[in-house]
């Protein structure tokens, strides 16, 4: 069976540090694979998403940047974290066609 | 550009009463919706996938779906007070991307 791993669960990063968040999936291949931010109390926003290694689709001009190095493994970064950069940060994959996405746990960033 | 619309709610039912989640969407070639459940701090968890027009039926749980009306509705029958979370629709794969609506915060009293 497929499952995805997130990490770190919780994370407090100060203003102006760099940020380097990671995604994993096991059991399948070539997924498409989403970096979501939900603002407390918010609906989720598409950050990036990825069809392909080294494919990145951004939907959201942002400070964040995401990268593919692997098929299954799906990274997001910023050089310097502002205080809106908090919140709850999800990753999540698909396979190919219209069906359904599966989180992961996710992270809960807080810039200080 | 994808939209899709919920009311953000609450919406308070009792326990035992039938809460009914509904869900606007503005691509008329969209294939298929999911809703998902969030419980507070928690990441989203499917619950329901439909790809047809009518209605799907999974334990306590009825997705319905009218594509000429571009409207899909959860139906949760038996509500209990676990139900209580947010409730998150969304079309999607086609293009790649999964837009999701703000979500509708179901409470479920006991």
């Amino acid at each position: 069976s497929q499952t995805i791993h997130q990490w770190p669960a919780t994370l407090v990063q100060p203003v102006g540090s760099p940020l380097s968040l990671e995604c994993t999936v096991e059991g399948t291949s070539n997924p498409n694979l989403y970096w979501y931010r939900q603002a407390a109390g918010r609906g989720l926003q598409l950050l990036f998403y990825s069809v392909g290694i080294g494919q990145i689709s951004s939907e959201v001009p942002q400070n964040l940047s995401a990268s593919r190095p692997q098929d299954r493994q799906f990274i997001l970064s910023s050089k310097k974290l502002l205080l809106s950069d908090s919140g709850f940060y999800l990753c999540a994959w698909s396979s190919n066609g219209p069906l359904e996405a599966f989180f992961g746990q996710g992270t809960r960033l807080t810039v200080v | 550009q994808k939209e899709v619309e919920q009311n953000s709610g609450p919406l308070s039912v009792p326990e035992g009463a039938i809460a009914s989640l509904n869900c606007t969407y503005s691509d008329r070639v969209s294939q298929s919706f999911f809703w998902y459940r969030q419980y507070s701090g928690k990441s989203p968890e499917l619950i329901m996938s439909i790809y047809s027009n009518g209605d799907k039926e999974d334990g306590r749980f009825t997705a319905q779906l009218n594509k000429a009306s571009q409207y899909v509705s959860l139906l949760i029958r038996d509500s209990q007070p676990s139900d209580s979370a947010t409730y998150l629709c969304t079309e999607g794969g086609g293009t790649y991307k999964y837009i999701f609506g703000t979500g509708t915060r179901l409470k479920v009293l006991a």
